[in-house]
């Protein structure tokens, strides 16, 4: 039981389209995360927000526009992506960024892009 | 730069042992954590270590060496459910987690 949901679980685009990620985590947590996942490469961090203020972004390329509205939601909002931006989109929330324990971050179950 | 070396994929047999190694390298280090994630679905943590030493839970144990930049995952008894991914993430000064590719554990009865 992970406590945080994504929509959709899976996603098929052109490259044309428009469409929004969604991430909502019922842990009462601080902090929020999105991640890209390929396969057999490690987890790629994409955005942190840490109070609703984001406080990382790891040279996304602005086709990736990540919105928080508040701390128990996340929206990665995607527009003419590349079929190489096909992957795993997975959300995460942890407590703190600040060390320790509390920055253990829970994970949901991803959405699976892909970009034709 | 930092890095987080594990191995690709490992085999054990149902109800033996098997250690999962994991070495770091980060700017700082605030601990590291380990993760299964089975096919197709979130990962799900499984320890944290910031001390020297071994932390058991369970069936499965994780060992940190601080001054080596090392750890290790054990789990023992293994059973068919066990057939997963397991990352090994380090979280470095600017408390982000540096994750590696991940090791795929294949149990074999």
């Amino acid at each position: 039981e992970t406590g945080v949901t994504q929509t959709p679980r899976h996603l098929v685009m052109g490259m044309t389209n428009k469409k929004s990620l969604k991430c909502e985590q019922h842990l009462g947590h601080n902090a929020m995360y999105w991640y890209k996942q390929s396969a057999k490469k490690p987890l790629e961090l994409m955005f942190v927000y840490n109070f609703k203020e984001q406080t990382e972004n790891n040279s996304v390329p602005s086709r990736f526009s990540p919105e928080c509205p508040n701390s128990s939601h996340l929206f990665l909002h995607l527009h003419t992506l590349q079929p190489e931006d096909s992957a795993l989109y997975l959300c995460a929330s942890s407590q703190g960024t600040s060390g320790g324990p509390t920055d253990t971050q829970y994970f949901g179950p991803g959405t699976r892009l892909t970009v034709l | 730069g930092q890095n987080i070396d594990q191995p690709t994929e490992m085999t054990a047999t149902e109800g033996a042992i098997v250690q999962i190694n994991c070495t770091y390298q980060t700017s700082g280090f605030n601990g590291l954590f380990w993760y299964q994630q089975h096919a197709g679905e979130a990962p799900t943590f499984l320890s944290y270590n910031v001390l020297d030493g071994l932390e058991e839970k369970g069936r499965f144990s994780s060992f940190l060496s601080r001054s080596k930049g090392y750890s290790y995952l054990l789990l023992k008894e293994l059973q068919m459910k066990d057939s997963a991914s397991y990352l090994c993430a380090g979280l470095d000064s600017n408390y982000q987690l540096i994750w590696g590719a991940g090791t795929k554990l294949i149990i074999k009865p």
